[in-house]
């Protein structure tokens, strides 16, 4: 069965960091890409950055290019998000998922940014 | 970016009905580069189609997807009680990746 389980959300501050991780198994974790999808409350989904099955290359929407960077140990079968200097609007549901469409997708992490 | 304009916004359709479900392109997706998600109320979007008209494990044979260019269509035959839900549609041509705003699909 083919899990991924998000962590690391939680509440921070405007400006602060914070780090997704998401869990894979149930699935040959280096033959896929990977993807960060956002959810705000009562709003749509957002692509947010993708990752090759390599980890070689890199994507990122517009709005956190330059904030946030994508990485991938394939060995752990675990991706991550790193997010810097958060903004209010950078509070969503994040969720894991294939690239570059979402065949798997986790259950999310709630990210909160707010003083 | 290439922009998904998703119609209508609301539908409002009885069980046994057929929906129609429109994504506009602002540029074209050639290569089917284009997918349609699920996704029920406190729930995790289910992806439905790929590359157009690929049904994903599991879809049942009453989702069909078509279209080309700028124009694709999601199409769900015999609305059954659990179809009612968001449907968003999808492109991953060209980074970055965007999705429409959604349809939601209410029961009449």
């Amino acid at each position: 069965e083919v899990k991924l389980l998000e962590s690391g959300g939680g509440l921070v501050q405007p400006g602060g960091s914070l780090r997704l991780s998401c869990a894979a198994s149930g699935f040959t974790f280096s033959g896929y890409a990977m993807s960060w999808v956002r959810q705000a409350p009562g709003k749509g989904l957002e692509w947010v950055s993708g990752i090759n099955d390599a980890g070689g290359s890199t994507y990122y929407g517009d709005s956190v290019k330059g904030r946030f960077t994508i990485s991938r140990d394939n060995s752990k079968y675990t991706l991550s998000l790193q997010m810097d200097n958060l903004r209010a609007e950078d509070s969503a549901v994040y969720y894991c998922a294939t690239h570059p469409f979402a065949l798997w997708w986790g259950q999310g992490t709630l990210v909160t940014v707010s003083s | 970016e290439i922009v998904l304009t998703q119609s209508p916004g609301t539908l409002s359709l009885s069980p046994g009905e057929r929906a129609t479900l429109s994504c506009r392109a602002s540029q074209s997706v050639s290569g089917s580069y284009l997918a349609w998600y699920q996704q029920k109320p406190g729930q995790t979007p289910r992806l439905l189609i790929y590359a157009t008209s690929t049904r994903a494990t599991g879809i049942p044979d009453r989702f069909s997807g078509s279209g080309s260019g700028t124009d694709f269509t999601l199409t769900i035959n015999r609305l059954e009680p659990e179809d009612f839900a968001l449907y968003y549609c999808q492109q991953y041509l060209r980074s970055p990746i965007t999705f429409g705003q959604g349809t939601r699909l209410e029961i009449k």
